[in-house]
């Protein structure tokens, strides 16, 4: 059974930052490109980066490039997401996903990330 | 950035009743391998996205074979052929052709 399994959110103050983890589990990770996406509360999927099989390539939403950096390590199954300098308009649930776009889709449950004094 | 348009936003429907929900994309998603990079998701209440449909047409495996979808250019549709009040949520279309991915504003959809 594939599972991803995302960690890492909580309370953070403007400016502060946070690394989100995501374990896999049921399928070959080192295989897929990987993603994450956010939700802010009571609002719609947004894309926020993604990277290929052996990290080596990463692409950003623009609303985060320079704060954010995707990882993973595929030796632990491990997707990482660092975010920097957060803002109150980064608060939402992040969700990690496999195979966005393609016949493996598969997405976590999401940890959620809360930006406020 | 490619701009991905749904239809209705709100959909109440009967159970039993077929529905249908609609996603236009602002360019063309067909990739030189002959696909289509979009999909449907389906968030359920406090849940996350689930996918339905992906390369447009294509049901993700443990999809129920009410849900249907098609393509036609940049039209995308989605059709379930008898609501169940297991299909509440809001579906949202995705495309994945190109950085950044974009979602539609999702379709509530709800039971009568």
């Amino acid at each position: 059974e594939v599972q991803l399994v995302e960690s890492g959110g909580g309370l953070v103050q403007p400016g502060g930052s946070l690394r989100l983890s995501c374990g896999a589990s049921g399928f070959t990770f080192s295989r897929y490109w990987m993603h994450w996406v956010r939700q802010a509360p009571g609002k719609g999927l947004v894309w926020v980066a993604r990277t290929n099989e052996d990290g080596s390539t990463t692409n950003y939403a623009d609303s985060v490039k320079g704060r954010f950096t995707i990882s993973r390590d595929n030796a632990k199954d491990t997707l990482f997401l660092q975010i920097n300098s957060l803002r109150a308009d980064d608060t939402a649930v992040y969700y990690c996903a496999t195979d966005l776009g393609g016949p493996n889709g598969y997405w976590g449950q999401g940890t959620l990330v809360t930006v406020s004094t | 950035d490619i701009v991905m348009t749904q239809s209705p936003l709100s959909l109440p429907v009967t159970p039993g009743e077929p529905a249908s929900i609609s996603c236009r994309s602002s360019q063309s998603l067909l990739h030189s391998n002959g696909h289509n990079f979009f999909d449907w998701y389906l968030q359920k209440p406090g849940q996350s996205p689930q996918v339905l449909i992906y390369w447009g047409s294509n049901r993700a495996s443990g999809v129920p074979d009410r849900f249907s979808g098609s393509v036609s250019g940049t039209d995308f549709t989605l059709k379930i052929s008898r609501v169940e009040a297991e299909d509440v949520g809001i579906y949202y279309c995705m495309q994945a052709l190109q950085t950044p991915y974009t979602f539609g504003q999702g379709t509530k959809l709800e039971i009568k």
